[in-house]
């Protein structure tokens, strides 16, 4: 059984605070790690797709690490807006596996 | 160009009847995902199809049912309904392999009394 685990489980911030999320996946296997930003009754909309240990990717105000090694990738958002206020969820997947095990999701809510 | 559409939007069904959910991919998609996300829960992998097989299944029962059509949309079969079917159901396209972005459709709200 894959666990993907993500943490926190939400997070309330203030508009402008930085702040960043873990994903935890097993190392063993790795093909690919996905993140997702959900907001609530639209669709998840996909951030990245990392592939490479060492990976980092950025679009705008959000970046994110792989470290496949260790099985963890940080995503992180730096001068948080309201807007920025939603699910990120990650998702892995191993091997030549076809689906993506998802994690629950951080509950990001950023403060005016 | 449309992204991934799903159908109906909502749906109310009470134990032991059958439901059909659809799925339209993406523009150039060929391979489409279903995946159950349960309050309070990430979204659980049920099937992948491609080239109108099933190529991959998660840990769901027979119940659960699938079909790809030649234009690549989709259908996701659900029987003798419980009250633990109660779930979002999410529709995913992609083209190529896991390496690539999938892309998802908003989603059914199936509630089953």
């Amino acid at each position: 059984i894959l666990n993907v685990e993500q943490s926190p489980q939400s997070l309330h911030v203030q508009e402008g605070d930085s702040t960043n999320f873990t994903c935890s996946f097993p190392s063993s296997n790795f093909y690919a790690l996905h993140w997702y930003r959900w907001e609530t009754a639209k669709s998840p909309e996909a951030l990245f797709v990392m592939t490479l240990n060492g990976d980092e990717k950025k679009k705008g105000r959000i970046s994110a690490t792989l470290n496949t090694k260790e099985g963890y990738s940080y995503l992180y958002i730096k001068g948080s807006q309201p807007e920025d206020s939603a699910t990120y969820l990650c998702a892995f997947s191993g091997g030549s596996n076809y689906k993506l095990t998802f994690g629950k999701g951080t509950l990001l809510t950023v403060n005016p | 160009d449309a992204g991934v559409t799903q159908s109906p939007t909502h749906l109310i069904k009470t134990r032991g009847q059958q439901v059909t959910l659809r799925c339209s991919p993406k523009s150039g998609h060929d391979t489409v995902s279903w995946y159950q996300q349960a309050l309070g829960q990430g979204p659980q992998f049920i099937f992948q199809y491609y080239e109108e097989e099933e190529r991959q299944r998660g840990n769901f029962p027979d119940r659960f049912s699938g079909h790809q059509f030649p234009n690549y949309s989709s259908e996701l079969n659900v029987n003798a309904l419980l009250l633990g079917d109660s779930a979002l159901y999410l529709c995913a396209s992609h083209s190529g392999t896991a390496k690539n972005i999938q892309y998802f459709g908003a989603g059914t709200r199936l509630s089953v009394l």
